[in-house]
């Protein structure tokens, strides 16, 4: 069975420019997660979906965060302007309904903002 | 609101010395408990879970039993090797109109051989 994929898997930009990222999960799994995670601190939930539909995106910074899954499938994470402080690991993560939501992660991408 | 407290690191050990890492956690309800272990350049990966009061979740000589009494999920290890060198994610998922899990801050852990 393929693992969740990202990539790229490592990102250099300067502060104010875009940048997107982009995440495959396990075929078949309908929740799909992006998480945060700041160097030395836990993975923090940016947004959740199940299927194409948000189901929590709460702590998301919609000024400047945008994320979709279009077709219940892969899914597009993008910063536009990115600050220094979005310097930071963005993992991916997709779960299965019946499992207790035993999440299944990517290798991650790591954001460099200068 | 529910929330993941772990022990700082890092935790420093020598092979086949016994590990613990404490793992309290608040919540409304009754969530399952689950630790995560990431190795260096890697994404998280589950090492164990336990979804009720007084299961023992097991995996790789890793263990951790959910108490609710204490609310705590504490891992531990007999022995461990230089190759369980990496950083443990204690968390809790409960169904809220849709799973939400909340991870604690991670515990990095060294063995020196």
């Amino acid at each position: 069975e393929a693992g969740v994929a990202q990539s790229p898997r490592y990102k250099i930009i300067e502060k104010r420019q875009s940048v997107a990222f982009w995440c495959n999960p396990i075929s078949g799994h309908a929740t799909l997660y992006w998480y945060q995670q700041i160097l030395g601190q836990g993975p923090k939930l940016l947004i959740q979906f199940q299927n194409n539909g948000v189901v929590d995106d709460s702590q998301l910074p919609k000024d400047r965060f945008s994320a979709e899954r279009l077709k219940g499938v892969d899914s597009t994470l993008k910063i536009q302007p990115a600050k220094l402080e979005d310097s930071a690991v963005y993992l991916c993560a997709s779960s299965s309904p019946g499992m207790y939501n035993e999440q299944f992660f990517g290798p991650g991408t790591r954001l460099t903002v200068l | 609101g529910n929330s993941v407290t772990q022990m700082e690191g890092p935790v420093t050990l020598s092979e086949e010395a016994f590990l613990t890492i404490n793992c309290t956690y608040t919540a409304t309800g009754y969530p399952s408990l689950f630790w995560y272990v990431q190795y260096p350049g890697e994404g998280l990966q589950l090492l164990l879970k336990a979804t009720k009061a007084d299961d023992k979740g097991s995996n790789k000589g890793f263990e951790a039993t959910y108490r609710k009494e204490t609310t705590s999920f504490h891992l531990e290890k007999g022995s461990v090797q230089v190759s369980d060198s990496a950083v443990y994610f204690c968390a809790l998922s409960e169904e809220t109109g849709g799973f939400k899990t909340i991870f604690g801050a991670g515990t990095r852990l060294f063995v020196k051989a």
